[in-house]
């Protein structure tokens, strides 16, 4: 069990540009969630993926931000035309069911100046 | 939409102290779990509640899941410098194509006076 891999763990871009990011579950686990955490707050949630079908995605989630989990492994989070706002801590976890405990990744903290 | 309620946002103790942190849900939840935060580390699971009423102990620390399956709490006795941290609760979605999806509270920061 290596656990959850992200990458990268920092990434700095500019306003208006995109970014991907990676997430690397933990092999057996079939579910995958993205959160998003600001200083200060709660792991927001982003969406979540049961192998590679996107169950939900937050509606407080604008149309800039995509993910997918092609082959049921892996998942990319990419944000489009990134903003101030955007920056944050991103993180993902992963379980092996719907109701089974969270194993999170370092995450991946994002600065967009 | 569920939303998941933190208090206190802030505990301040001494060492030695007990500390709680209360969790209130806008609906009824699946499961509540419980997870620690170190100052620059990643949420890590600590324990999950599933049962109306249940209560679960994990040496110094007490976990409570209320009757209604909306409110929770996490007990600390006796606090050592180590349980510095940020505490979340996480309610799992009881219906739909959302079930089991974690909606976590704003945490509680501790922080232990030695």
């Amino acid at each position: 069990d290596t656990g959850v891999s992200q990458n990268p763990r920092h990434k700095i871009t500019k306003r208006g540009q995109n970014v991907t990011f990676r997430c690397d579950p933990i092999s057996e686990h079939n579910r995958l969630y993205w959160y998003r955490q600001t200083l200060g707050q709660g792991p927001e949630f982003l969406t979540y993926f049961q192998n590679e079908a996107q169950l939900e995605k937050s509606r407080l989630l604008s149309d800039r931000f995509s993910a997918e989990r092609p082959k049921g492994s892996f998942s990319t989070l990419e944000i489009q035309r990134t903003e101030q706002g955007d920056s944050a801590m991103y993180l993902c976890a992963s379980s092996q069911g719907p109701s089974s405990p969270l194993h999170f990744g370092n995450g991946t903290r994002l600065t967009v100046t | 939409g569920q939303q998941v309620m933190q208090i206190p946002q802030y505990q301040h103790v001494q060492e030695g102290e007990d500390f709680t942190t209360y969790c209130n849900s806008s609906t009824t939840l699946s499961n509540i779990q419980w997870y620690k935060q170190r100052p620059g580390g990643h949420p890590v699971f600590l324990i999950q509640l599933v049962k109306s009423g249940e209560v679960k102990k994990q040496k110094r620390l007490t976990f409570q899941f209320g009757e209604a399956k909306k409110n929770s709490s996490l007990h600390i006795t006796a606090t050592q410098t180590t349980d510095v941290g940020t505490y979340f609760c996480a309610g799992g979605d009881a219906g739909g194509t959302s079930y089991g999806k974690l909606t976590f509270g704003q945490g509680t920061i501790l922080t232990v006076h030695p």
